[in-house]
């Protein structure tokens, strides 16, 4: 069964400091990853996807985040925090099949602090 | 965001009430989701239509009851509601059997049960 695990559910960085939201994911096959951004009274926003090309994913504002098979991890990272970033982040995998089926991890909330 | 529209986007109603929510996709999709988001859980799938047909029914309470009349359009009919239901209603679509398995959210119908 697929299942996804958010190993944070709080996150305080400050701006301008590096940003690491955790990730593992668990999966009978290769998975489809995503990761998306819910900001205050706000729908979700898709940030980046992995769908079994490159490794390495390049998202929007600067977020990126690697897919490493042998850790069944997706972390998402950005070098250097802004104010803006501060909103909730959800980790999510894709079952697939016939039509998109997700399932949403926890999520994260990221605190970003002058 | 403006791809996929919610209205109301906030809605008090009383126990005994009957109200609908609507959500309008503009970007071709041909399947659309319904999702609950309560506070400290995780979010929920409610219904999934492929096609305009219901694919997907989460064993949600029969007082919430949803139609698609066209690959457009969403909607929520809500009746006799509890407090307990009081959420933030996100409505997304995806184009299927194209592998790319991403969903676009609105931006939800944050709904108060009195």
């Amino acid at each position: 069964a697929q299942s996804v695990t958010q190993l944070d559910s709080h996150v305080s960085v400050s701006e301008g400091t590096p940003v690491l939201l955790r990730c593992n994911y668990s999966s009978s096959y290769s998975p489809s990853l995503f990761w998306y951004v819910q900001h205050p009274n706000k729908g979700l926003q898709l940030l980046l996807k992995y769908t079994s090309a490159a490794t390495l994913v390049k998202g929007i504002n600067g977020f990126e985040a690697e897919f490493k098979k042998s850790e069944t991890s997706f972390h998402l990272t950005k070098p250097s925090a802004h104010m803006s970033d501060a909103a909730e982040y959800f980790c999510v995998v894709s079952l697939g099949g016939g039509y998109n089926k997700l399932i949403f991890g926890a999520g994260t909330r990221l605190a970003v602090h002058p | 965001e403006t791809g996929v529209t919610q209205t109301p986007r906030h809605l008090v109603m009383g126990m005994t009430n009957k109200k609908s929510l609507k959500c309008e996709q503009h970007l071709g999709h041909n399947a659309m989701y319904w999702y609950k988001q309560s506070a400290k859980k995780p979010l929920e799938l409610m219904f999934v239509y492929s096609l305009e047909e219901r694919v997907e029914n989460n064993s949600v309470p029969s007082r919430f009851s949803p139609e698609c009349p066209n690959s457009s359009h969403l909607f929520l009919h809500l009746h006799t509601l509890q407090p307990e239901d009081s959420a933030l209603y996100l409505c997304a679509s995806s184009q299927e059997l194209q592998g790319n398995y991403e969903q676009y959210f609105g931006p939800g119908t944050r709904l108060t049960v009195t």
